[in-house]
């Protein structure tokens, strides 16, 4: 099984839509949780941190289930400029080291 | 702050050729970490150091390739001899205090064999 898998897509949504992404992770000692979003070829750039209460920034969600080791990530009212790779990203425990799921591309259409 | 630099942006080069790609953490950044990303295995971890010291290297494909990091503001990747399979984009990144918290990533150097 691999370390973090996600669902690779491509979600094709329109303008206004509710999306959402999942993941999960085997390692259940797994410290900490991230969303990153990756736009086509450019760099990686963290897009929130995951908590286990859930958090939220704006129009993202975030929640994580530590018992079923699952990570979501919800958009509501997707915009053009939401089109990018997502990836859920896991920092093992006392590790130094981030470990990428492989993406979920998300291609918002007008 | 620059943020995390990376050069070369591109290179290609002919198989067998060695290749040096080298980049800048972000200054007061403790871990630094290369990532190679590729369409078949996404971001895979290569290496990473922590005050210049390398903790895993686990993630090297083989003895081809070497990192060092000869003080905090500089790290190099080589490749020696390259081969086509080595084509990627290659990503630097750097970090406060390792897992927990945000890694900075370089703009990557795009790398193609021939």
């Amino acid at each position: 099984r691999k370390e973090v898998e996600q669902d690779p897509g491509p979600f094709n949504v329109p303008e206004g839509a509710t999306v959402a992404f999942n993941c999960t992770y085997s390692n259940s000692a797994s410290q900490s949780f991230f969303w990153y979003r990756q736009d086509c070829r450019k760099e990686p750039k963290l897009l929130m941190s995951v908590y286990s209460s859930g958090n939220e920034d704006g129009r993202f969600t975030a929640q994580l289930n530590r018992a079923s080791q699952y990570i979501s990530l919800l958009i509501r009212d997707s915009k053009l400029s939401d089109s990018a790779t997502y990836l859920c990203v896991v920092a093992p425990r006392r590790q130094g080291n981030l470990i990428f799921g492989k993406g979920t591309k998300l291609s918002v259409k007008p | 702050d620059a943020g995390v630099i990376q050069s070369p942006r591109h290179e290609v080069t002919e198989m067998g050729q060695e290749v040096t790609l080298r980049c800048k953490p972000i200054s007061g950044h403790d871990y630094l970490f290369w990532y190679r990303q590729t369409m078949m295995r996404g971001l895979e971890l290569l290496i990473y150091f922590n005050n210049n010291v390398p903790i895993d290297d686990s993630g090297m494909p083989e003895d081809r390739f070497s990192a060092k990091m000869p003080n905090a503001s500089f790290s190099t990747l080589k490749i020696q001899p390259s081969e086509p399979r080595d084509s990627a984009v290659y990503f630097c990144a750097s970090t406060a205090g390792g897992w927990g918290t945000e890694a900075f990533f370089g703009q990557g150097t795009r790398l193609t064999v021939v």
